[in-house]
């Protein structure tokens, strides 16, 4: 089992539909990283949490320290939203290596 | 700032051969990160550098790998001999503290 599992794996939406990504991790961590990666391209860091929560334009990620859990929100989901969505965390002690969910892949119709 | 830069994008070697992949780090990041996805599993750590020196390279699947850094600012990974299932996304990641880092776009290495 994934120290760090994402759900759900494959997701497809319409255009303007809320869309829920979910993590959850079962270390205790120092950090935990939203990341998206469009088909064919590298790595984009979304957000940073450590706690609560935190928005960006339509996007929202919150994170539950004690549940070890963390969402990202998607408001108003359009096509260019399409992507690879991946959950990474920093373990609380140890290096500074993380640790990845195996992305949750989005795709939103027009 | 330039970004992390890593090439080649795409590389499709023979069985046996040897590859080398390389990563440019956003300049002043001493913190130099590889990981590597395989195809339909989550990305991996394979190690990390602080300026030139290995902090940890747990993650290096076997000693087919070696990666260096150069006076602390490129690094390369060389895969000799490639194995199939060596196949998969290498990406680099930068940055100048513990968090936070900068990732590279990969490169694709396809062993045939």
């Amino acid at each position: 089992k994934n120290e760090v599992e994402q759900s759900p794996q494959n997701l497809t939406a319409q255009e303007g539909e809320f869309i829920t990504i979910n993590c959850s991790y079962s270390v205790g961590i120092s950090a935990l990283h939203w990341l998206q990666q469009h088909p064919g391209g590298g790595i984009v860091s979304l957000f940073m949490l450590s706690s609560g929560k935190k928005k960006h334009g339509r996007l929202i990620a919150t994170i539950n320290i004690q549940e070890k859990h963390s969402s990202l929100h998607i408001t108003a989901s359009h096509p260019r939203d399409s992507a690879v969505y991946i959950c990474a965390v920093i373990r609380a002690s140890g290096t500074y290596k993380y640790i990845f969910g195996t992305g949750t892949r989005l795709k939103v119709l027009a | 700032e330039a970004g992390v830069t890593q090439f080649p994008s795409h590389s499709v070697i023979e069985k046996g051969q040897t590859v080398t992949l390389r990563c440019d780090p956003i300049s002043g990041h001493d913190n130099l990160y590889w990981y590597r996805r395989v195809m339909g599993k989550e990305i991996k750590f394979l190690l990390h550098f602080v300026k030139e020196s290995k902090q940890d390279e747990s993650g290096m699947p076997n000693n087919r790998f070696l990666a260096e850094r150069t006076g602390g600012t490129y690094s390369t990974l060389k895969v000799q001999p490639a194995e199939l299932e060596d196949s998969g996304v290498y990406f680099c990641a930068s940055g100048r503290g513990p968090y936070g880092y900068t990732f590279g776009s990969g490169t694709r290495l396809t062993v045939v």
